[in-house]
């Protein structure tokens, strides 16, 4: 069983629609992220959470909103979806290891399509 | 300016091939670097982390200019495997501080 999942998979809507992606892991961290990924520009940060009770604005948040549910779970919403929030969707996690280091475990993906 | 910048290539190379990408960062705070690898349509994944001057795995060696403000990745005898794209990533600050990930470099090993 893969460690970070992502539902759904892949997803089109229209615009103005409202819709959830979300993101589970049984890795026991802390720490989840949601990024997007576009040709040409990379991953950027849109939402992270160091804890249940935390929440903090990435680089482009704007037109999402996230919900940490659990330990295990971090939601991502798109409150009313525009076209230029059409990407590939990836949620992360982490965890500092003994060594104080952090390595980033990447979900497998949501492709969103918006019309 | 980007915080990381990296040539997006591609870079198409027979087997066996020696192969260097570069990256520069932008921010002097920057204190910690990694090389994750992108298959297509895939997850990235972790296959380097830089903390000091360099790191070696394999067939493949990090090395880290901070007078410079540059990231080297080299991949020796190439494999069809390693063909997927590469993705420079930084961290400013301490463990805390966020990543910023480049656009990664193509790379496609031809038999």
């Amino acid at each position: 069983d893969a460690d970070v999942t992502q539902t759904p998979r892949n997803r089109i809507t229209k615009t103005g629609k409202r819709i959830m992606l979300e993101c589970s892991q049984t890795k026991g961290h802390d720490r989840m992220y949601w990024y997007r990924q576009d040709p040409g520009l990379g991953l950027r940060l849109i939402y992270y959470s160091f804890d249940v009770k935390d929440i903090n604005k990435g680089e482009i948040s704007d037109g999402y909103s996230v919900s940490r549910q659990a330990q295990a779970k971090f939601s991502l919403s798109l409150e009313s979806a525009i076209p230029n929030q059409t990407a590939l969707y990836f949620c992360a996690t982490s965890d500092l290891d003994e060594e104080g280091q952090e390595t980033q475990y990447f979900g497998p993906g949501t492709r969103l399509l918006v019309l | 300016r980007k915080e990381v910048e990296q040539d997006p290539g591609p870079f198409n190379v027979p087997e066996g091939a020696t192969v260097a990408f570069n990256c520069t960062y932008s921010n002097s705070a920057s204190q910690s670097f990694f090389w994750y690898r992108q298959d297509c349509r895939k997850e990235p994944k972790l296959l380097m982390s830089v903390y000091s001057s360099g790191n070696e795995d394999g067939r493949f060696t990090a090395q880290l200019n901070r007078a410079s403000q540059y990231i080297s990745l080299l991949i020796r005898d190439s494999k069809l495997s390693d063909s997927a794209t590469y993705l420079c990533v930084g961290r400013r600050g301490s463990t805390l501080g966020r990543l910023y990930f480049g656009r990664g470099t193509q790379l496609t090993v031809w038999p």
